[in-house]
């Protein structure tokens, strides 16, 4: 049974850092992967979407790395702003069925 | 629309009432999917359709859980009987589903659902 998990589960910051969430996935067989930002009361955004072939994504000051091969991927933020507050949540697709499968996410807190 | 839109927002059962959550999915969209997201968890996949065949209802956490998508556009899910366990947000997501494309699965604000 595929699980993800995030770490860390909260992080909190000074504007201007650099960032680094982590998410790992038990299951190498995946399809994609992709990063959802969800701030409070809403809905998922979705951030980036790596494909199974690839091995990173940008997106701005969003960096998106896959090892599927060691089942780990990184969400690099630069230059951390307030407005990047959220909860940041991994999702895997697994090889044959569509729904995803999601970590329970890293809560964001830049602080000015 | 320009987004996926559920109804209602917010909704407050007392134990034993039935409940339906309406999805509005992105025009177009073939594929259609529901999760629950407990306070302080990820979403989890309760089911999925394309078009109006429901082809994993897999995640459904019992029989008094049922979903539709009659014409394969808006979706209800159906809560009979509820328990305070089912106190979650209700997430609605669709993609286009176009070939081998990568299909981003684009979600609603979601459906508070409180059980006293």
């Amino acid at each position: 049974k595929q699980e993800v998990t995030q770490i860390p589960a909260a992080l909190s910051v000074p504007e201007g850092e650099n960032l680094v969430l982590n998410c790992s996935f038990t299951d190498s067989a995946i399809y994609n992967l992709q990063w959802f930002r969800q701030d409070p009361g809403k809905g998922l955004t979705s951030l980036l979407l790596i494909q199974s072939s690839q091995r990173e994504q940008t997106s701005g000051r969003l960096n998106a790395s896959l090892d599927k091969s060691s089942g780990r991927s990184t969400l690099y933020i630069a230059a951390s702003q307030p407005g990047d507050s959220a909860t940041y949540l991994c999702a895997v697709r697994p090889g044959v069925v569509d729904k995803l499968i999601f970590g329970t996410g890293t809560r964001l807190q830049v602080f000015p | 629309g320009a987004g996926v839109s559920q109804s209602p927002r917010y909704k407050v059962a007392k134990r034993g009432q039935d409940v339906a959550l309406r999805c509005d999915p992105i025009s177009g969209h073939v594929s259609l999917f529901w999760y629950q997201q407990a306070l302080g968890q990820g979403p989890e996949f309760l089911t999925y359709f394309q078009n109006e065949a429901q082809l994993d209802k897999s995640g459904l956490p019992s029989d008094r859980f049922f979903a539709e998508r009659p014409e394969g556009s808006v979706s209800t899910l159906k809560i009979q009987r509820t328990q305070q366990e089912d106190s979650a947000v209700y997430l609605c997501a669709s993609t286009e589903r176009r070939g081998a494309a990568p299909d981003t699965q684009y979600f609603g604000p979601g459906t508070r659902l409180t059980v006293l």
